[in-house]
């Protein structure tokens, strides 16, 4: 059965360092996000891509966030100058579309340490 | 923005007892989902529902998507230690937050904690 793929399963960093987190979308996908959920809290979506642009964001995804699709089946989450409360699981998913009638498959996330 | 109220935070059962959760919201939801989340992993889907009044099962799993279009329950019955793991609802919004078009987004409850005792 085809899955959302993620790497790095565990990135440590220092404060201020950039991070690229890859994803691989299930391959017939058109729609891909991420979500991030800090230890213990529930799950908060970042952002939402498709056509190679982004259709939808959160608040929480300012300046230091961005997304990228540079080749047909990786998607990447960059964050430019870590933070500490940036320290948190990071969940890539993908859909085949975005409307209301479609599932979001969940990648098994990246978790991200902020030192 | 959406806020999606899920009760109760943690439920300590016996194997074999019926459990109940559900989530609350006061804005309206197209799309109502319950996932489940084991430790170190992504959230994988139980049941999706997408009208209201719809009920739908899964196995063990029982799900109602509320007529008002603002809450949803989830029964699991006669559970087993594997059901162990945290539950949460997800909508789907019908706008963004500008009041457009929402994409798929998906706002999600603080979870319910489930262990089940053998």
């Amino acid at each position: 059965e085809p899955e959302v793929t993620q790497t790095p399963s565990h990135q440590v960093t220092q404060m201020g360092q950039e991070v690229i987190l890859r994803c691989v979308p299930i391959s017939n996908h058109l729609y891909f996000y991420w979500y991030r959920q800090i230890l213990g809290q529930k799950v908060e979506f970042l952002v939402s891509f498709y056509n190679n642009e982004i259709s939808e964001k959160s608040e929480i995804f300012d300046d230091q966030f961005s997304v990228e699709r540079p080749d047909g089946s990786n998607f990447t989450l960059k964050i430019r100058s870590t933070k500490l409360e940036d320290s948190a699981m990071y969940f890539c998913a993908s859909s085949k579309s975005g409307g209301r009638a479609d599932t979001q498959y969940f990648g098994p996330g990246t978790r991200l340490t902020v030192l | 923005g959406q806020q999606l109220n899920q009760s109760p935070q943690s439920m300590f059962i016996q194997e074999g007892e019926d459990v109940s959760m559900n989530c609350t919201s006061s804005s309206i939801f197209n799309t109502w989902l319950w996932y489940k989340q084991d430790p170190g992993e992504g959230p994988v889907l139980l049941i999706a529902l997408y009208k209201a009044g719809e009920l739908t099962s899964n196995g063990r799993l029982t799900a109602q998507f509320g007529i008002t279009r603002k809450d949803s329950f989830l029964n699991i019955s006669a559970s087993i230690p594997s059901d162990v793991g945290i539950y949460f609802c997800a909508g789907q919004p019908i706008a963004d937050n500008a009041g457009g078009t929402s994409y798929g987004k998906l706002t999600f409850g603080q979870g319910t904690i489930l262990t089940v005792h053998p």
